[in-house]
């Protein structure tokens, strides 16, 4: 079965700071690829997504994320963090032939101190 | 606004109760989905509908039922047989197609007293 897996469980940066959080995944084939985000008692909403195409793909405030086929892997980043960006950010994958299906990781919690 | 509606968002069930979740949509997508979300664990699926009238269990079913009798609407029971049913549940819904991302609704916090 497909797992996700994010493995900074917590983060803890200063304003300004770099950030990269790591997501990998197991499955062999074709995949879509999303971060999602959950502010502090907000609803998940889509931070980027990954179809096709350019493997760094650019999303809402200054979020990235690359895909590395060859590592399975799908980490986001941003250069400069600020306190707004205190939230939880899930990882998730849905394999083409699963319709849309989508396994998600564990999740990373971000703290950004001002 | 197109949207996903869960209500409650916050529910009380006593041992022994079943309780029904709400979750309604107007965004007119084929495909809805229950997770369930505990701390450090991420998401689980619960059950997924990717059409009226069927769905399918996911991974973690049991204890759950579900009906999709109208495209918009997708209830979630929680059943006396789940042993472990303080989460917090989330309702999603998507388009079929496997590039659509999902949207999500608020969220319903169930305890058990």
């Amino acid at each position: 079965a497909q797992s996700v897996s994010q493995h900074n469980h917590h983060v803890i940066l200063s304003e300004a700071a770099s950030l990269e959080l790591g997501c990998n995944y197991s499955y062999g084939g074709t995949v879509n690829l999303f971060w999602y985000v959950q502010y502090p008692g907000q609803h998940l909403q889509l931070l980027l997504k990954y179809f096709s195409g350019d493997p760094l793909v650019k999303g809402i405030k200054g979020f990235e994320a690359e895909f590395i086929k060859s590592k399975f892997s799908f980490n986001l980043r941003k250069p400069s963090v600020q306190w707004s960006d205190t939230a939880e950010y899930f990882c998730a994958v849905n394999e083409n032939n699963a319709g849309n299906m989508l396994t998600f990781g564990g999740g990373t919690r971000l703290m950004v101190k001002p | 606004d197109g949207g996903i509606t869960q209500s409650p968002k916050y529910l009380f069930r006593k041992e022994g109760q079943n309780v029904t979740l709400s979750c309604e949509q107007n965004l007119n997508h084929d495909a809805m989905y229950w997770y369930r979300q505990d701390p450090g664990q991420g998401l689980r699926l619960i059950y997924y509908s990717q059409i009226v009238n069927d769905f399918q269990k996911g991974d973690i079913a049991e204890g759950y039922s579900v009906s999709r009798e109208k495209k918009e609407s997708f209830p979630l029971t929680v059943t006396s047989a789940q042993k472990n049913p303080t989460a917090f549940y989330l309702c999603a819904s998507s388009n079929s197609l496997g590039d659509q991302p999902q949207h999500f609704g608020d969220g319903t916090r169930l305890s058990i007293l």
